[in-house]
């Protein structure tokens, strides 16, 4: 089964609008960490945000929030305010366990379209 | 602070040929990690190394693939008898093992004829 789940290829939005990328998870650990990193046509990851499993509130990082819902294993991000910039492909991760030195692993990626 | 480098950015290598990717990780990152993505994929974990050491191999291929993390010297992934399915971009990212983040490379892209 896959451990991580993006199911929208592409999305497309306009700018200042707010979008929400969606991402599944699926682990039996009861100790993990979520995160999106963000791929523009450049090549790098960029790290936006993480969540990890005990914490309580949803994590915000700017213009980036992530609506972590546990019991749904949904880790969905919200970008709000588009921008032409944030045209890119996103990818939802998880690292399993509570060990810090543990590989992510990550979903099959968004394509997020920003148009004016 | 640097961040984490990777060189070279970008390899051509025919098939049968050797493919040495490097990765220079983050100052005071004693942590490295490999990751390959296939074109329209995300990224797949290959091996996890601490300094002269290698942590966890198991998304490595068993054959034609081996990386080091010497002492000294930046960590080397090697490919030997490249074939035109290891065409990719190889990424590597470095912590110190303490935090959860995983700062990463720009990545080598390795095309193979």
């Amino acid at each position: 089964a896959q451990k991580i789940t993006q199911t929208q290829p592409g999305m497309f939005v306009q700018e200042k609008e707010a979008v929400t990328l969606d991402c599944t998870y699926d682990t039996s650990d009861q100790s993990y960490g979520l995160f999106w990193y963000k791929q523009p046509s450049s090549g790098e990851m960029i790290f936006l945000i993480y969540q990890g499993s005990y914490d309580e509130q949803n994590a915000t990082e700017g213009r980036y929030s992530l609506n972590f819902q546990k019991a749904r294993k949904s880790a969905n991000l919200v970008i709000s305010a588009s921008q032409l910039g944030d045209s890119a492909m996103y990818f939802c991760a998880m690292r399993e366990g509570g060990q810090a030195g543990t590989a992510l692993i990550f979903g099959k990626g968004t394509t997020l379209s920003v148009s004016s | 602070n640097a961040g984490v480098m990777q060189n070279p950015r970008h390899l051509v290598r025919r098939r049968g040929q050797e493919a040495r990717l490097r990765c220079s990780p983050m100052k005071g990152h004693s942590h490295v990690y490999w990751y390959r993505q296939l074109p329209e994929e995300g990224l797949k974990f290959m091996v996890y190394l601490q300094k002269e050491n290698i942590i966890d191999e198991s998304g490595m291929p068993k054959e034609r693939f081996s990386a080091e993390f010497p002492k000294e010297g930046p960590s080397i992934l090697r490919i030997q008898q490249v074939v035109r399915g290891d065409s990719a971009a190889y990424f590597c990212a470095s912590s110190t093992g303490q935090g959860y983040e995983q700062f990463f490379g720009p990545g080598t892209r390795l095309t193979v004829l």
